[in-house]
């Protein structure tokens, strides 16, 4: 079965850019979808299919995916960011990542 | 808007079944993709299972939990439900219904449920 593989934890500035990343096999050829989990909440959908901002998700929230990685990228991280972020395809199945807890310094 | 809204029992004792239900407001049942995730305590998500409800429903369910696991709709209230067997501690879980959206091959969950805790313990 396909794994999604994230780092345990990241840590940024405030105001500067975070980037998060989720690690798959040949992960390009496939549409990555992005959640942000504040702590006691439901996640949130902040990415879809790569590259897409739902309504109401800040511009400093990105992705992008090539190769064996995609990308979450958060630009002037602010306190609120403070989350934990989950990377999710699609392979007959629903995949998620292990999670990623980030952290504004 | 489309709002999604968990109940059920907080505790349910091993080997028996947790029965959930998701009342869906803001929209109709039909036409969509609906699945169920759950997140043990402290750890990361795990996606259950989908119905897409029409005249033709169809249904897919995680290979780990297959066995186990049945989803339902009653469209008379715009709901649908979530039946899992024989539970057992590793069950304990916070468990959210969801909105599935599909297109080019990818399904991803928006929105999701406030979520609800069921604990399995005797």
């Amino acid at each position: 079965s396909y794994e999604l593989t994230q780092p345990l934890s990241v840590s940024v500035a405030l105001g500067q850019t975070a980037r998060i990343t989720c690690d798959g096999n040949n992960i390009g050829s496939k549409n990555v979808h992005w959640y942000q989990q504040k702590a006691g909440q439901a996640p949130v959908l902040v990415i879809y299919r790569d590259t897409n901002r739902p309504s109401g998700i800040p511009e400093r929230f990105s992705g992008s995916n090539s190769g064996n990685t995609a990308t979450l990228t958060i630009s002037t991280a602010q306190a609120g960011d403070e989350a934990d972020y989950y990377c999710q395809l699609w392979d007959n199945r629903g995949v998620f990542g292990g999670g990623t807890k980030l952290t504004v310094l | 808007q489309v709002q999604l809204r968990e109940s059920g029992p907080g505790l349910v004792k091993p080997s028996e079944t947790l029965s959930l239900t998701c009342a869906v407001s803001g929209g109709s049942i039909s036409n969509y993709y609906w699945s169920w995730i759950r997140q043990p305590p402290g750890k990361g998500l795990e996606w259950i299972g989908y119905m897409y409800y029409n005249e033709n429903t169809n249904y897919n369910y995680n290979p780990s939990l297959k066995s186990r696991v049945t989803i339902s709709a009653d469209m008379s209230k715009n709901q649908f439900s979530l039946k899992l067997t024989s539970v057992t501690a590793a069950d304990t879980a916070v468990y959210y219904c969801v909105r599935t959206l599909s297109g080019w091959e990818a399904k991803w969950f928006d929105p999701w449920g406030q979520g609800t805790l069921v604990t399995v313990s005797s």
